[in-house]
């Protein structure tokens, strides 16, 4: 089955404690994104891969870092976590008529 | 950034009716895309429609596009208890090695039984 999958679903964590978010896509998908999800702010970019090793900034990519070494795994990396953090985040690959593929998401709490 | 407006923010229905959502953007596009989320899930497409499209059907959805006017809209016919959800449009642009894709902030959608 086509899909993208994240891990963990949920996660509680303290500000300060370094967090990484897995990404995986099976679908040989090579333009990848990461998204958070706010009330009242709907769906924000914060970084996106074009391929693998080519990735850039969003529209709010500060407090968080990515990689991409391999073409089906996109981690999301939160060196130092801090409340305003605190968000659903998503993961997409993007097919050919640039129709995105969301993974379920990650519900990220930040004390 | 945001470009997509989806309007109403909020709608409710009763089952069997028709739900309309409105959505508008600024700037020129390839393709509009419509999303459906359930609570607390990850987005699923729905359709996409072409900048030289006009109309598009998928089972009981119905989209169009019109670029004159920058809007674009998703008629849910003949609703149903589980479509209650939130929907987001997208818009896609993409040219000279770049690309933009936005999305709305949502239309929550609530179909009564």
């Amino acid at each position: 089955e086509a899909q993208v999958t994240q891990n963990p679903r949920y996660l509680i964590t303290v500000t300060g404690k370094k967090l990484t978010v897995t990404c995986s896509q099976n679908m040989n998908h090579e333009y990848m994104s990461w998204y958070r999800q706010d009330p009242g702010l709907g769906l924000r970019q914060i970084y996106y891969s074009m391929n693998v090793e080519v990735t850039d900034k969003g529209d709010v990519p500060e407090g968080y870092k990515v990689s991409r070494k391999e073409k089906r795994n996109f981690p999301l990396i939160l060196e130092s976590p801090s409340p305003n953090q605190t968000s659903l985040y998503f993961c997409a690959s993007r097919g050919l008529l640039y129709e995105q593929y969301f993974g379920p998401g990650t519900r990220l709490t930040v004390t | 950034s945001q470009q997509g407006e989806e309007d109403p923010q909020a709608l409710s229905i009763q089952e069997g009716e028709n739900a309309t959502m409105n959505c508008s953007y600024k700037t020129s596009i390839n393709n509009l895309q419509w999303y459906r989320q359930n609570s607390g899930r990850g987005l699923v497409h729905l359709i996409l429609i072409r900048s030289n499209e006009r109309e598009k059907h998928s089972g009981r959805l119905r989209v169009t596009l019109d670029t004159s006017k920058k809007s674009s809209s998703l008629l849910i016919t003949a609703s149903r208890a589980a479509d209650t959800a939130s929907y987001f449009c997208a818009t896609v642009w993409s040219g000279a090695g770049s690309y933009q894709l936005t999305f709305g902030k949502g239309t929550k959608l609530s179909v009564i039984p």
